[in-house]
């Protein structure tokens, strides 16, 4: 498909584990977002990729959470000794850059579940 | 730093009801503003964006128009169909794109 893929859609895990999910933007697009939704919450900012670096990792919550874009596409986020409180939809979004600010396609997220 | 405050939700109106939701925003510069919706069951998907002071973004009947003076950008629709049933979110553009909370849309046939 041509839109932004992220993996799994699901994960259920028990405190303490480390998680790893997986975004695929869509091809062409240099920038790369990942947010986070609590129920009946917007989408909060954890970090932002320009090519392989992380522009911004200023949402970030702390240093059990970490980020990466090796080849400038694929992008993971993990989370290191999950908290009950990291249950959350993980959303990502891709976009053109160098165009100013414009239009994020999301993924539909990836519901991380800490038991 | 740049914010976004927007109406609480559930709205819950009747078909062909006139629909607004009100946004309000805070930023350093001129951002662009923008609305999302997301429908049951599918990603956040852009519904309409402005770029700068008195622009006016619409897509499917919905508009929302740029307000410097007010800071604000809300969202109007004249006639809401059931299928306009979703969240709504307000969103303070940048590449460090700020949402609201969303708001939650009911249509009843």
């Amino acid at each position: 498909g041509a839109g932004v893929s992220q993996t799994p859609s699901n994960k259920v895990t028990e405190k303490g584990k480390y998680v790893e999910l997986r975004c695929d933007p869509i091809s062409g697009h240099t920038a790369l977002y990942w947010y986070r939704q609590s129920l009946g919450q917007g989408p909060e900012f954890l970090i932002y990729f320009q090519g392989t670096g992380a522009a911004d990792d200023s949402g970030l919550p702390n240093d059990r959470f970490f980020a990466v874009r090796p080849e400038g596409s694929v992008s993971t986020l993990k989370i290191q000794r999950t908290e009950r409180g990291d249950s959350a939809v993980y959303l990502c979004a891709s976009s053109f850059a160098g165009e100013g600010p414009g239009e994020l396609f999301f993924g539909e997220g990836s519901r991380l579940t800490v038991l | 730093g740049n914010s976004v405050t927007q109406m609480e939700g559930p709205v819950t109106l009747s078909e062909e009801a006139f629909l607004t939701i009100n946004c309000t925003y805070t930023a350093t510069g001129y951002p662009s503003l923008f609305w999302y919706v997301q429908y049951p069951g599918e990603g956040l998907q852009l519904l309409l964006k402005a770029t700068k002071a008195d622009d006016k973004g619409s897509n499917k009947g919905f508009e929302a128009t740029y307000r410097k003076e007010t800071t604000s950008f809300h969202l109007e629709k004249g006639s809401v169909q059931v299928s306009d049933s979703a969240v709504y979110f307000c969103a303070n553009g940048g590449f460090k794109t700020i949402f609201g909370a969303g708001t939650r849309l009911f249509v009843k046939a």
